[in-house]
């Protein structure tokens, strides 16, 4: 089992505000990292595939980078909005399956 | 549009009854994937396929068990349900870099 850590596992965020969280993974036979947000009542959806260190990648308000010698990744959401509410999943690609973290859950408050 | 549906969204079983979940993917992806979602824990790997007949273990495949006959459809299979399979399944189909997941079943087992 490969261990993908994520933390913190929650945090609440006033509306505007900016906010970041971390995963961390194996930095050994790195292949790629995936971001997934996941809210309520929908399927996970895919936000980043990651693959060279040094990456950075964006999507609107939300972006990622990743340090594969070090092995983590760091999320940010800037000028957080309600709608940004959900679970956030990192994943790790190795032995031809991701494995996943368990998440960090963001609550932006009106 | 990329599309994988599950059988069923909710699921109420007894237990010691055999349970069959449905997956089916419409994008010929050869990969399939059936992970469970608890709270705290993540996503974790039931099985997977990588090819029709063939299937791995995850990682945490006690008291499962999966078919392939067709391509499009991977099925888990709960031989004797039990309390502690209580939880959220989620079917994912991939592409080399990217996972598609359908909408979950959430299966009660009393």
């Amino acid at each position: 089992i490969l261990n993908v850590e994520q933390s913190p596992q929650s945090l609440h965020v006033q509306e505007g505000d900016s906010t970041n969280f971390t995963c961390s993974f194996p930095s050994s036979n790195f292949y790629a990292l995936h971001w997934y947000r996941w809210e309520t009542a929908k399927s996970p959806e895919a936000l980043f595939v990651m693959t060279l260190n040094g990456d950075e990648k964006k999507k609107g308000r939300i972006s990622a980078t990743l340090n594969t010698k070090e092995g983590y990744s760091y999320l940010y959401i800037k000028g957080s909005q309600p709608e940004d509410s959900a679970t956030y999943l990192c994943a790790f690609w190795g032995d031809y399956k991701l494995s996943f973290g368990a998440g960090t859950t963001v609550t932006v408050r009106a | 549009d990329v599309k994988v549906t599950q059988s069923s969204r909710y699921l109420v079983k007894r237990t010691g009854e055999k349970v069959f979940l449905e997956c089916v993917q419409d994008m010929d992806h050869e990969n399939m994937f059936w992970y469970r979602q608890d709270p705290g824990l993540g996503l974790r790997l039931i099985y997977f396929s990588y090819d029709v007949k063939m299937k791995e273990k995850g990682d945490i495949p006690e008291g499962y068990s999966v078919s392939r006959e067709k391509k499009e459809r991977f099925s888990l299979i709960l031989e004797s349900a039990s309390t502690n399979q209580t939880s959220m399944y989620l079917c994912a189909s991939s592409s080399m870099y990217e996972q598609y997941f359908g909408p979950g079943t959430r299966l009660t087992v009393t």
